[in-house]
């Protein structure tokens, strides 16, 4: 399974725009990225995945450069209730998910 | 649809106790995971089914783990002789074949071993 690079943390305010890039170079022709969103004692819950271009749904954009080896999550105008950590994953539809340390984002007021 | 449920939320066990977990997934998905969170960390990989069958179990299983899969419906994970490491939340997700990648989580069950 390809491993994948994000920051550890990002804070944000309130409103703002928030961008998270996800490094993953080896990856390979039939997997596609993934992420997902954990909220403290809770289970991940799935945000958004995609394999190639930009994908949009009502909670983000996934943007996949042509080459695939990274990948950015946007998620616009946050709220407090965005505070979560938030994993880049990339994998076959097989669905053996290899998380990693995830990206804690912080949003205040 | 209620979801991904797992039983029990919490256990609480004396070290070299065998314990069980149940996961009822989503009716109509025929995929089960299992992963092992501790804090700090991303969920680990632990084993997964297709239907009845497991299709791959993690290296990092020992021999002390065992899931099964009866009937392709609920799931359970048994812990025999629990180790103090085994402390973490045991996450069940399920899935339907063709886009296993997204996965719906349970709520977990939080073990301590003490």
């Amino acid at each position: 399974l390809a491993k994948t690079t994000q920051p550890i943390s990002m804070d944000s305010y309130e409103g703002q725009e928030v961008n998270i890039t996800c490094s993953h170079n080896n990856i390979a022709t039939n997997d596609y990225i993934t992420w997902y969103q954990q909220f403290p004692s809770q289970g991940p819950r799935f945000i958004i995945q995609g394999y190639k271009t930009k994908v949009t749904n009502e909670v983000a954009s996934l943007f996949i450069p042509a080459d695939r080896k990274s990948s950015t999550l946007s998620l616009p105008r946050v709220s407090l209730s965005d505070t979560a950590v938030y994993y880049c994953l990339v994998g076959d539809s097989w669905g053996k998910l290899q998380f990693g340390a995830g990206t804690q984002v912080v949003v205040t007021p | 649809d209620t979801g991904v449920s797992q039983n029990p939320r919490h256990k609480i066990t004396k070290r070299g106790q065998n314990v069980t977990f149940r996961c009822d997934p989503i009716s109509e998905h025929n995929r089960l995971y299992w992963y092992r969170q501790t804090l700090g960390q991303g969920p680990e990989f632990l084993t997964y089914f297709q239907n009845e069958a497991q299709l791959e179990k993690s290296r990092l299983l020992s021999d002390r783990f065992s899931a099964e899969r009866p009937k392709g419906s609920f799931s359970t994970l048994e812990i025999q002789r629990t180790e103090q490491g085994d402390s973490a939340m045991y996450l069940c997700a399920s899935s339907n074949s063709a886009q296993g990648y997204e996965q719906y989580f349970g709520p977990g069950t939080r073990l301590t071993v003490t």
